[in-house]
């Protein structure tokens, strides 16, 4: 199973763009990128996901490399309220259509006023 | 409103004592997982099920037990063959049609500590 690196804590200006980087080098051909933030004891929260194309929602844009090894998800206008632990995940999709999760320790991304 | 609901919030145990801990979900979703959750740590998956009376274990299903007898529940009982059982425990569950996609919901969480 493909296993991420993301970097322990980052953080960014209120109103400006959160750049969090992931690297999933030996990730294989049928294996989606998720990203998910958890907020403080809560229950993680799904923000996007992507196979070889670029991504875009109403909460983030996931833009990932050509050779699907590393991966950014953009918060265009970081809030306070973005302040959350976001996990970089390698989903491998099983031949019985259930999958795995594997989740890292996650980037801390602090917003500063 | 749909969701996950997961009880109680917080559980306080004596060592030695099982706990089980409750997971409803009315999303009509056929998979659900548990997962725990250490201080400043991922999340690691401990039991899944993909359909009613089946259920797989994880990467750390010791001293864990779980059954699947209704599709909206997934109740998980730490039993005291666990040797670190304070942790903060996560239910989710997921729309198994949706192949390629299909994201997981989380409940709140359970936060058991063993005295």
């Amino acid at each position: 199973d493909a296993k991420t690196t993301q970097p322990p804590s980052m953080d960014c200006a209120e109103g400006r763009a959160a750049n969090l980087p992931c690297n999933h080098s030996t990730i294989s051909g049928n294996e989606y990128v998720y990203w998910y933030r958890q907020i403080h004891s809560q229950g993680p929260q799904y923000i996007i996901h992507g196979l070889k194309n670029n991504e875009t929602n109403e909460m983030a844009s996931l833009i990932i490399t050509e050779d699907r090894k590393s991966s950014t998800l953009i918060l265009p206008h970081a809030t306070l309220r973005d302040t959350a632990v976001y996990y970089c995940i390698v989903r491998l999709l099983l031949m019985d259509s259930s999958y795995k999760l594997i989740f890292g320790s996650g980037t801390r991304l602090l917003v500063r006023p | 409103d749909g969701g996950i609901t997961q009880s109680p919030k917080y559980l306080f145990r004596k060592e030695g004592q099982n706990v089980t801990l409750s997971c409803e979900q009315n999303l009509n979703h056929d998979a659900m997982y548990w997962y725990r959750q250490d201080p400043g740590q991922g999340l690691r998956l401990i039991y899944y099920s993909q359909i009613v009376n089946d259920f797989q274990k994880g990467d750390i299903a010791e001293g864990y037990s779980v059954s699947r007898e209704k599709k909206e529940s997934f109740p998980l009982t730490v039993t005291s063959a666990q040797k670190n059982p304070t942790a903060f425990y996560l239910c989710a569950s997921r729309d198994r049609g949706l192949r390629g996609a299909g994201e997981l919901f989380f409940g709140e969480g359970s936060r058991l500590t063993v005295l």
